[in-house]
């Protein structure tokens, strides 16, 4: 059964530094997904993607943050000069054309 | 503003008793429901989704949800649990007034089955 992944699948850095968290989704999905979920708390969405452009995104997503498909299969996250309040697990996910959401395994980013 | 609430945090249940987990909504229109499981260190995983029909929605492992309109809920239940059910459970709802179909998660209950 096809997945969605996600790597690295934990990354520490410290305050300042950039990351880029990578994803590739389920092959034949066309809508493309980021979450977060701070420690304990919920998972909140982030941006979504489509047609090589963005869609929709939250208020949490400054101007810190970027995403890019750079080539058929990669869906990147990148946070330009990291916070430490940017700490989280960070979900990629693609939706299906019956509108179901699958998430990947999660990056958990501690900045330092 | 659309919602999903979780009123418990956590659910205790012993082992071969049946469970429930709730999650009640507030959507301007038809919702679109979801449930999510996530164990340790692991992603979301999809249990189970209303979209519409019948409102008792069959899903993995065994559980099911009743979509209730009138009481605005979509409870999440299994007859018989296994401890291997411990895990972090999420009730979602699709933003409808997204265009981009994005969820809008609850706050999550941890379910502990006990053996």
């Amino acid at each position: 059964e096809p997945e969605v992944t996600q790597t690295p699948s934990h990354q520490v850095t410290q305050m300042g530094q950039e990351v880029i968290l990578r994803c590739v989704p389920i092959s034949n999905h066309l809508y493309f997904y980021w979450y977060r979920q701070i420690l304990g708390q919920k998972v909140e969405f982030l941006v979504s993607f489509y047609n090589n452009e963005i869609s929709e995104k939250s208020e949490i997503f400054d101007d810190q943050f970027s995403v890019e498909r750079p080539d058929g299969s990669n869906f990147t996250l990148k946070i330009r000069s990291t916070k430490l309040e940017d700490s989280a697990m960070y979900f990629c996910a693609s939706r299906s054309s019956q509108g179901t959401q699958y998430f990947g395994p999660g990056t958990r980013l501690l900045v330092l | 503003a659309q919602s999903v609430a979780q009123p418990e945090d956590q659910v205790n249940v012993a082992e071969g008793n049946p469970l429930t987990v709730k999650c009640t909504y507030s959507v301007s229109g038809n919702p679109y429901l979801f449930w999510y499981v996530q164990y340790p260190n692991r992603g979301l995983q999809f249990l189970l989704k209303y979209i519409t029909g019948d409102n008792l929605v069959k899903g993995s492992y065994g559980f099911e949800a009743e979509f209730n309109k009138s009481q605005t809920s979509f409870h999440l239940k299994k007859p018989s649990a296994l401890v291997s059910d411990s895990a972090l459970y999420f009730c979602a709802v699709r933003d409808l007034t997204s265009g981009t179909y994005k969820y809008i998660f609850g706050t999550g209950t941890r379910l502990k089955v006990l053996a």
